[in-house]
């Protein structure tokens, strides 16, 4: 079962516009959150993250927001760029060992159109 | 910067061959981890390390098996590749200890077995 969920498989969205991409998970022991990006034929790339103690984290175009309660984060693209077509991957980890292992989901691809 | 190296980023086998897939990183990092990515799936690990000769199965460890015998080189062993096992396969890297989750990937080798 997965721990880490993405229900959105992919997103269109207009160049200019906010792009907003949905994670959500059942692990309550869950305490830090990160998002990747990822271009084809490319590894992953770290893109932002948060921990449990905050409800938001802001870089520069790129904000996600963590709904703890509702056991939900988001991730907030202002404005959308056609150079933010990706996939993009939520990730969660709980302090539970030596190799704060992550849990992904399963990726959403984000489309900017121009 | 951080930088993950993997050996080959295409490979074609047969089914009953075994498969060596190797990773190296340049930063003198603690952790290294192996995952497959697969659509819809994101990426799933296969089999991680914290330290030179340790290993622990991550979620999917079956058909699989690791060697760590240097703390830059992490490699992944099929010992007789199936066509179950086509995929994308990453490599990552991270420090150890704390709260820095971050973890930093290879380009990838795309993998498939006929």
């Amino acid at each position: 079962d997965q721990q880490v969920k993405q229900n959105s498989p992919s997103l269109s969205v207009q160049e200019g516009r906010i792009s907003i991409l949905n994670c959500d998970y059942t692990n309550s022991m869950f305490d830090y959150f990160l998002w990747y990006k990822k271009y084809p034929a490319e590894g992953p790339t770290f893109l932002i993250s948060i921990s449990s103690i905050k409800d938001k984290n802001e870089d520069g175009r790129f904000t996600v927001f963590l709904n703890k309660s509702a056991k939900h984060l988001s991730l907030h693209i202002v404005p959308s760029q056609p150079g933010d077509s990706a996939v993009y991957f939520c990730a969660a980890s709980e302090n539970r060992n030596a190799g704060n292992m992550l849990t992904f989901g399963g990726g959403t691809r984000l489309m900017v159109k121009p | 910067d951080v930088k993950v190296t993997q050996s080959s980023r295409y490979l074609v086998k047969r089914t009953g061959e075994k498969v060596f897939l190797e990773c190296v990183q340049d930063m003198d990092h603690e952790n290294m981890f192996w995952y497959r990515q697969d659509p819809g799936l994101g990426l799933r690990l296969i089999y991680f390390s914290y330290d030179v000769k340790m290993k622990e199965k991550g979620d999917i460890p079956e058909g699989y098996s690791v060697s760590r015998e240097k703390k830059e080189r992490f490699s992944l062993i099929l010992e007789s590749a199936s066509t179950n096992q086509t995929s994308m396969y990453l490599c990552a890297s991270s420090i150890a200890g704390g709260r820095t989750d971050t973890q930093y990937f290879g380009p990838g080798t795309r993998l498939t077995v006929l």
